[in-house]
């Protein structure tokens, strides 16, 4: 079956470090693709999301894009903030009705 | 603007009683999930509905029923809870298509004792 794996954290960086988090996904066909963000104590939210090859999601400085030849759906930032300390979810559509969710990388930064 | 609600944001039970996570969103979405977030886990699903009126079972649906209300509604009962089913829920809804992303409530915090 569909499957996303990414990388294990905790990740810790300090302010103004760049930043990548690998994901890699399983999927028949070219289903969409999608980095979640979650804050403490909150639900997930969208943080970008590309739904075909070679796009490129963005924002708030973060960049993703959809690699199909190597399943790959990085999560990149060129400087990150003390205020982007969250958990982040890879996650691809399957079918058009299911999110599949990799298992989380926690992301620490340092002042 | 409320987007996805769900209560009760916390809840403690003792092992073998029952409850339910009501789920609500205003977004008129066809498509409502339960998922529950354990460490080092992710998100799993539990059940989904694809539209009103059908429910269907996700990756880890035992222990668990579902019902979809109405559109705006999908709740998650616990018939006699268990430890194994301390954890984190939440509640997603989305729009229709091969490309749109869901949206979740704040989440509810179970605890079985």
């Amino acid at each position: 079956g569909n499957s996303v794996t990414q990388m294990e954290g905790p990740v810790t960086l300090s302010e103004e470090a760049f930043l990548t988090i690998n994901c890699t996904y399983t999927a028949t066909g070219y289903p969409s693709l999608f980095w979640y963000v979650q804050y403490p104590g909150e639900g997930l939210q969208l943080l970008l999301k590309a739904t075909k090859a070679d796009d490129k999601g963005s924002n708030k400085g973060f960049e993703a894009t959809y690699r199909k030849e190597t399943t790959s759906f990085h999560l990149e930032k060129g400087s990150v903030q003390v205020s982007d300390s969250a958990v982040y979810f890879c996650a691809l559509l399957e079918g058009g009705f299911k999110t599949i969710f990799g298992a989380g990388t926690r992301l620490f930064v340092k002042a | 603007n409320a987007g996805v609600t769900q209560t009760p944001k916390f809840q403690v039970l003792k092992t073998g009683q029952s409850m339910t996570l009501q789920c609500a969103q205003d977004m008129n979405h066809n498509s409502m999930y339960w998922y529950r977030q354990d460490p080092g886990m992710g998100l799993r699903l539990i059940y989904y509905s694809a539209s009103e009126g059908t429910t269907d079972k996700g990756e880890v649906p035992n222990g668990y029923n579902v019902s979809r209300l109405n559109k705006r509604e999908f709740s998650l009962r616990l018939e006699s809870a268990a430890p194994s089913q301390t954890s984190v829920y939440f509640c997603a809804s989305r729009a229709e298509g091969a490309r749109t992303e869901a949206f979740f409530g704040q989440g509810t915090r179970l605890t079985v004792v």
